[in-house]
């Protein structure tokens, strides 16, 4: 089992209708998730972060986080154009001592249509 | 508030060269992370510092490498180089060290091919 597993996509939505994300982890001690927006030829940018199980809200953005189902999601309501990237979900993993290693999934392309 | 830079911003080298990359975290971060970035893939974290020290590493061979300055730049060497090095190369800063809640924040990355 991926130690992060997002769903493959790509996604197309049109504009106006809500994208909805998914990411499952493996590793039950996790504490911190985050989704990044990565578009085409550029580094990621970190749009949110969740660290207790519910919703949280940023303007068009809602993460859902579920630790008991390990599964983390990203909901986009509104879709613009402008959101049409690829989504990357990373999950802070513990290492031992003090340490933890940010691992991410392979992403999942959105494209938005006008 | 300057975000994370990195230079260069891209480069081009031949199999068997050595390449430096180097990184300057956000002002007041104390964390440096570096991630290899290949089309298609998510970012795998290579090597973590925090105070000048190792704090974490990725499974990478060791012709990779990296040091923290006292200043919390960072750079990141590769020896050796193969075909398969060509990536986009992200350093990331935090505030401190990487766990718990801490947010890492990327630079834009330097593309490094190799031919």
């Amino acid at each position: 089992q991926k130690e992060v597993e997002q769903n493959s996509g790509p996604l197309s939505v049109p504009e106006g209708a809500i994208a909805s994300l998914n990411c499952t982890y493996s590793d039950r001690v996790s504490q911190s998730f985050f989704w990044y927006r990565q578009y085409s030829g550029k580094s990621p940018e970190l749009i949110m972060s969740i660290y207790s199980n519910g919703d949280k809200e940023d303007g068009r953005f809602t993460a859902q986080l579920n630790k008991a189902s390990q599964y983390v999601s990203l909901l986009i309501r509104d879709s613009q154009p402008s959101d049409s990237a690829t989504y990357l979900c990373a999950v802070n993993r513990y290492c031992g001592g003090s340490n933890y290693k940010l691992t991410f999934g392979k992403g999942t392309l959105l494209t938005v249509n006008p | 508030d300057a975000g994370v830079t990195q230079s260069p911003t891209h480069l081009i080298k031949t199999r068997g060269q050595h390449v430096t990359l180097r990184c300057s975290p956000i002002s007041g971060h104390k964390s440096v992370s570096w991630y290899q970035q290949v089309l298609g893939q998510g970012p795998q974290f290579i090597f973590q510092y925090y105070e000048k020290e190792e704090r974490g590493r990725g499974n990478f061979p060791d012709r990779f490498s990296a040091r923290q300055f006292p200043n919390y730049s960072s750079e990141l060497n590769v020896n050796a180089l193969l075909l398969g090095d060509s990536a986009l190369y992200l350093c990331a800063s935090s505030y401190r060290l990487a766990g718990g809640d801490a947010e890492q924040f990327f630079g834009p990355g330097t593309r490094l091919t190799v031919l």
